[in-house]
């Protein structure tokens, strides 16, 4: 399978442990984006890589999380001292080009539990 | 500030009927691309169709149907003989080009459910 991949499916945590998430883009797209989406609403965005270089951040991502891209290619985004409000369906999406017409491929989302 | 709203929280039909799903959009930008994606239970987004500011066509694939209104910054989705396989969370999203990143700016969704 050539799509986006993200592990865990689910991640189950006790508020104030770190985890972190994997995502593996699609090969060779050169753009990948997190968002995060609560009960509810629609996903909202987090963070963009162009290639490995981190090009913007949400005000969503506070001091705790923290995403890269090494080399450009799988992406992680760990979150510190977890809060319960950081409960949510974390979604890696990736892209190939430069435009905004670009279709943006979407993982399965990993789920975030906080007790 | 760009925004997209879905005032349909949740709507339920039963199979064959028509459906259509509404999108409402607010941006200044003069170019900007509007996206339908569905999400099935398992949660993946899956990519249904994107549409150009310029080209004001409709869109007509299978059962789906897409009606982008400028005038009314409306691009409204519109599902033909519904199966239960449609049932699905739906949104509509924008592109921010104002932006080096061309993220996507969702709106809350609508929950689709098809009973048979």
């Amino acid at each position: 399978d050539t799509g986006v991949s993200q592990n865990p499916r689910h991640k189950i945590t006790k508020r104030g442990q770190n985890v972190t998430f994997r995502c593996d883009p699609i090969s060779e797209h050169n753009r990948l984006y997190w968002y995060r989406q609560t009960l509810g609403q629609g996903p909202e965005f987090l963070t963009y890589f162009q290639n490995e270089a981190q090009l913007e951040k949400s005000r969503l991502l506070s001091d705790r999380f923290s995403a890269e891209r090494p080399k450009g290619s799988f992406s992680t985004l760990e979150i510190q001292r977890t809060e319960q409000g950081d409960s949510a369906m974390y979604l890696c999406a990736s892209s190939l080009g430069w435009g905004a017409d670009t279709e943006a491929f979407f993982g399965q989302g990993t789920r975030l539990t906080v007790v | 500030a760009q925004k997209v709203t879905q005032a349909q929280t949740e709507i339920s039909v039963v199979e064959k009927e028509d459906v259509t799903l509404d999108c409402v959009y607010e941006t200044r930008d003069t170019t900007y691309y509007l996206f339908w994606y569905k999400q099935p239970p398992s949660g993946e987004l899956v990519f249904l169709i994107r549409r150009n500011s310029f080209d004001e066509q409709n869109e007509i694939s299978g059962r789906y149907s897409w009606n982008f209104q400028k005038s009314t910054s409306s691009f409204n989705f519109t599902i033909t003989a519904s199966q239960v396989v449609d049932s699905a969370v739906y949104f509509c999203a924008l592109s921010d080009v104002s932006s080096n990143t061309d993220k996507l700016i969702f709106g809350t969704g609508t929950r689709l459910q098809v009973f048979p």
